[in-house]
């Protein structure tokens, strides 16, 4: 019953660290998705990877890069984490694009 | 520019009480979704709508779909402590690869 699955759960990084965040879904699902979260904002799309072997940008994919290492995983790296990058960030996956998509339990990172 | 507002932004009542949430595009989504989400925890489907005009129940709570497909709204019915939480609508557009939008969310307070 996992579902999606995200790791870490919080993490502070020092700016100008790198670091990756793994996500792994088990329900066969095509579509996965990165997305940030931060107060008054509502969800904002980061990256996305429609099915195995694409990846597009979202909304705000500035400062990030992805890697959809197969039809399960879907990874968010950062490569020189700065403060605005301090959010809570979501990991979904969905049968399609645009179906119901599937949530983690999300990552509080920090960046001081 | 978020494309898809949701209002209010915040609303507090109390158990018993009626109200409606509203969400707004200027753009025409082939389908809409909204989601809870409690806190700690990602967003979890309650209900898509498909065609303009359509109403959805889910128990005490009222979905619609505009005609034109630009915007939805959310009625709950005597409100209960339970309700509490983040309403996240969110909307798919028509097109290949049609990702998943979401709105500026509402958070929902309801006391005793």
């Amino acid at each position: 019953n996992a579902g999606v699955t995200q790791t870490p759960k919080f993490q502070v990084l020092k700016t100008g660290q790198s670091m990756t965040l793994q996500c792994a879904q088990d329900m066969n699902h095509n579509s996965m998705y990165w997305y940030r979260q931060d107060p008054g904002m509502g969800l904002r799309l980061i990256y996305y990877s429609a099915s195995e072997g694409t990846t597009d940008k979202g909304e705000v994919p500035n400062g990030y890069n992805v890697s959809r290492l197969n039809k399960r995983e879907f990874s968010l790296r950062l490569e020189s984490a700065a403060p605005s990058q301090t959010s809570v960030y979501f990991c979904a996956s969905s049968e399609w694009t645009g179906h119901e998509a599937f949530f983690g339990q999300g990552t509080r990172l920090t960046v001081v | 520019t978020q494309l898809l507002e949701q209002s209010p932004q915040f609303l507090s009542i109390q158990e018993g009480e009626n109200l409606t949430v509203y969400c707004n595009s200027s753009s025409v989504f082939s389908s809409l979704q909204w989601y809870r989400q409690e806190p700690g925890e990602g967003p979890v489907l309650l209900v898509t709508v498909v065609t303009g005009g359509e109403v959805k129940k889910l128990k005490r709570l009222t979905f619609q779909f505009g005609d034109a497909r630009k915007d939805s709204s959310l009625h709950i019915t005597a409100a209960q402590p339970g309700d509490t939480g983040l309403y996240l609508c969110a909307g798919s557009r028509t097109g290949t690869a049609s990702k998943l939008t979401f709105g500026t969310g509402t958070r929902l307070q309801v006391t005793l």
